[in-house]
């Protein structure tokens, strides 16, 4: 079954504790991309992946890091969380750049809680 | 001005009727339009895309596109109440043609 995990689901945290939050496709899919909703703001893009090494920030990186060592995986890292990072995060695979061309496959997202 | 626009909603329609959602967006540019139906605590999932002027059928969904006006809309005939979700439109973005912007979500709600 095609699809995108992500671990974990849910996480709470306290400021400033290192934590990652893992992402996986199994489509082979080139493109990833990490997102964050929030009320009444939509998917915002955090950085996105166009192959193995190969990454750059989308429109809200602030705070974030990302990796891309393996084409399967692209884990998203907060080294420094706080509140302000509170939100619903939604990793995305697809074959073309961001889904131009097709449909993204998003995981089932990670509500994150930053006290 | 925010690159994709949405009325927040929610948006009541009653069961079998027609549910018309609209987004609007800023970039003459772009070239794909999406629509992504996300259920509460759910993610995405893509319902129907665009790239021409015109309509597109696809069961009970119709999407529609005018690029002169920089408008698109979904429109949900015979609405069942499993189509109660927030739908997200997304464009594909001015700086980069493969770039997705989204918009913030309608919220419909089917009224049995």
């Amino acid at each position: 079954e095609a699809q995108v995990t992500q671990n974990p689901r849910y996480l709470i945290t306290v400021t400033g504790k290192k934590l990652t939050v893992t992402c996986s496709q199994n489509m082979n899919h080139e493109y990833m991309s990490w997102y964050r909703q929030d009320p009444g703001l939509g998917l915002r893009q955090i950085y996105y992946s166009m192959n193995v090494e190969v990454t750059d920030k989308g429109d809200v990186p602030e705070g974030y890091k990302v990796s891309r060592k393996e084409k399967r995986n692209f884990p998203l890292i907060l080294e420094s969380p706080s509140p302000n990072q509170t939100s619903l995060y939604f990793c995305a695979s697809s074959l073309t750049p961001q889904g131009a061309k097709d449909t993204q496959y998003f995981g089932p997202g990670t509500r994150l809680t930053v006290l | 001005q925010k690159e994709v626009e949405q009325n927040s909603g929610p948006l009541s329609v009653p069961e079998g009727a027609i549910a018309s959602l609209n987004c609007t967006y800023s970039d003459r540019g772009s070239q794909s339009f999406f629509w992504y139906r996300q259920y509460s605590g759910k993610s995405p999932e893509l319902i129907m895309f665009i790239y021409s002027n015109g309509d597109k059928e696809d069961g009970r969904f119709t999407a529609q596109l005018n690029k002169a006006s920089q408008y698109v809309s979904l429109l949900i005939r015979d609405s069942q109440p499993s189509d109660s979700a927030t739908y997200l439109c997304a464009v594909n973005g001015y700086s980069s043609a493969s770039k997705i912007i989204f918009g913030s979500g309608t919220r419909l709600s089917i009224r049995p």
